[in-house]
């Protein structure tokens, strides 16, 4: 079964320290990608990935970093987080580009 | 203005109606477009890909009009288990993907 794993569910941090959102596929997908939603913004794209090495920004980029060193796992770090940064975070996978996509089950993060 | 802009809604239709979504993009690059529904901010699932030829599934159409730039979903027929926010999203080859910020439907008996 087509699988999207994010960790953790739910996490709450301070401002300033640092954390990382896993997020692992199981599908052999080439294409893969990180979304934040917040109330009445719908998802907003952060990074993403069309394959192994390759990450580019999405419309909101900024306070985040990715990697995609192998093709099953793509992180979303947060060097030094801030209060704005609180918001339901989705990763999703694809084939390639102009395919659907599988999400994950999000992580909502609260920075306080 | 938004590159995806979709109704505003809440829609809110008995049981039975016929029920019509807009979405349009202003991004000419965009070349692959799909529907998603998400279920009280659960992830989000495929619903329907869109085509210029049109796709139906079941009580679902979905159609691409690229020289307006729009695309529509169509719910016939509407099930209570119907309710949920719908997503639209267009994607260009570069690998950006960008949603509306989805219409929730409310269907009652």
């Amino acid at each position: 079964e087509a699988q999207v794993t994010q960790n953790p569910r739910y996490l709450i941090t301070v401002t300033g320290k640092k954390l990382t959102v896993t997020c692992s596929q199981n599908m052999n997908h080439e294409y893969m990608s990180w979304y934040r939603q917040d109330p009445g913004l719908g998802l907003r794209q952060i990074y993403y990935s069309m394959n192994v090495e390759v990450t580019d920004k999405g419309d909101v980029p900024e306070g985040y970093k990715v990697s995609r060193k192998e093709k099953r796992n793509f992180p979303l770090i947060l060097e030094s987080p801030s209060p704005n940064q609180t918001s339901l975070y989705f990763c999703a996978g694809g084939q390639a580009w102009d395919s659907p996509l599988h999400f994950g089950n999000g992580t909502r993060l609260t920075v306080t | 203005r938004k590159e995806v802009e979709q109704d505003p809604g809440p829609f809110n239709v008995p049981e039975g109606a016929t029920v019509a979504f807009n979405c349009t993009y202003s991004n000419s690059a965009s070349q692959s477009f799909f529907w998603y529904r998400q279920d009280c901010r659960k992830e989000p699932k495929l619903l329907m890909s869109v085509y210029s030829s049109g796709n139906e599934d079941g009580r679902f159409t979905a159609q691409l009009n690229r020289a307006s730039q729009y695309i529509s979903l169509l719910i016939r027929d509407s099930k209570l288990s119907d309710s949920a926010t719908y997503l639209c999203v267009a994607n260009t080859n570069a690998g950006k993907s960008t949603f509306g910020d989805g219409t929730t439907l409310t269907v009652k008996p």
